[in-house]
């Protein structure tokens, strides 16, 4: 596996406003894959998009990949202050290889 | 809930001590993947075990090591404390499609 890199680091918004994340990685990959991290706790996994999808959907997040350019996005769509949170994404290589992170997205929801 | 379990929950230990910390996995979870959270190195991936083995190695020091036990438990050992060690330390398992985190162990060295 390799690491994911987040853009941008930090992102303020208002409730109700859209988020978008970014992630670039450098070489092919299997699956790409989103984990949310509130403060201090664990990484819990949002969503998997296999290299073979373009678009992926599920509740108020939607995620995309685009191969050619080796980047996927993640958008939180109506964001409410519960979303505050750190977003990572990471490669899911082959199986049974370790994920590796980047340093994550740090999205705070004002209400 | 993810169903691993981490224990203790928060250590605080001088410099030069030694600590371990402990991980079970998931009901039916063959891996475990170690990982350490500061605040200057963002989220390293330390080392994976399956099934008792070791698979993978990452950013781990000589000081720290780790096993898997026969019924799948892992620790994580940490010696010769250094300041720069304190972080949160999580205890991962599943497959690579899906990893579930443990809540950590959050180190403290003074």
């Amino acid at each position: 596996s390799q690491q994911g890199e987040e853009d941008p680091q930090a992102l303020s918004i208002q409730e109700g406003e859209n988020a978008t994340m970014n992630c670039s990685y450098k070489t092919s990959i299997n699956n790409l894959q989103w984990y949310r991290q509130n403060s201090g706790r664990g990484l819990v996994h949002l969503i998997l998009i296999r290299s073979n999808e373009r678009e992926k959907h599920s509740g108020r997040l939607r995620v995309t990949l685009d191969t050619s350019k080796k980047s996927s996005s993640l958008l939180i769509t109506a964001s409410r202050a519960a979303d505050t949170a750190s977003y990572f994404c990471a490669d899911g290589g082959q199986a049974g290889t370790a994920l590796i992170f980047g340093k994550g997205t740090t999205l705070s929801v004002s209400s | 809930d993810s169903g691993v379990t981490q224990t203790p929950k928060h250590l605080i230990t001088a410099t030069g001590q030694r600590v371990t910390l402990r991980c079970s996995p998931r009901s039916g979870d063959l891996s475990v993947y170690w990982y350490q959270q500061s605040l200057d190195q963002g989220l390293q991936f330390l080392i994976q075990y399956y099934n008792g083995e070791e698979r993978a190695k990452g950013n781990i020091l000589e000081r720290f090591s780790a096993q898997q036990f026969p019924d799948l438990h892992s620790e994580l050992n940490l010696s010769s404390l250094e300041l720069g060690d304190s972080a949160l330390y999580f205890c991962a398992s599943g497959r690579s499609r899906e990893l579930f985190f443990g809540e950590g162990s959050r180190l403290t060295v003074l």
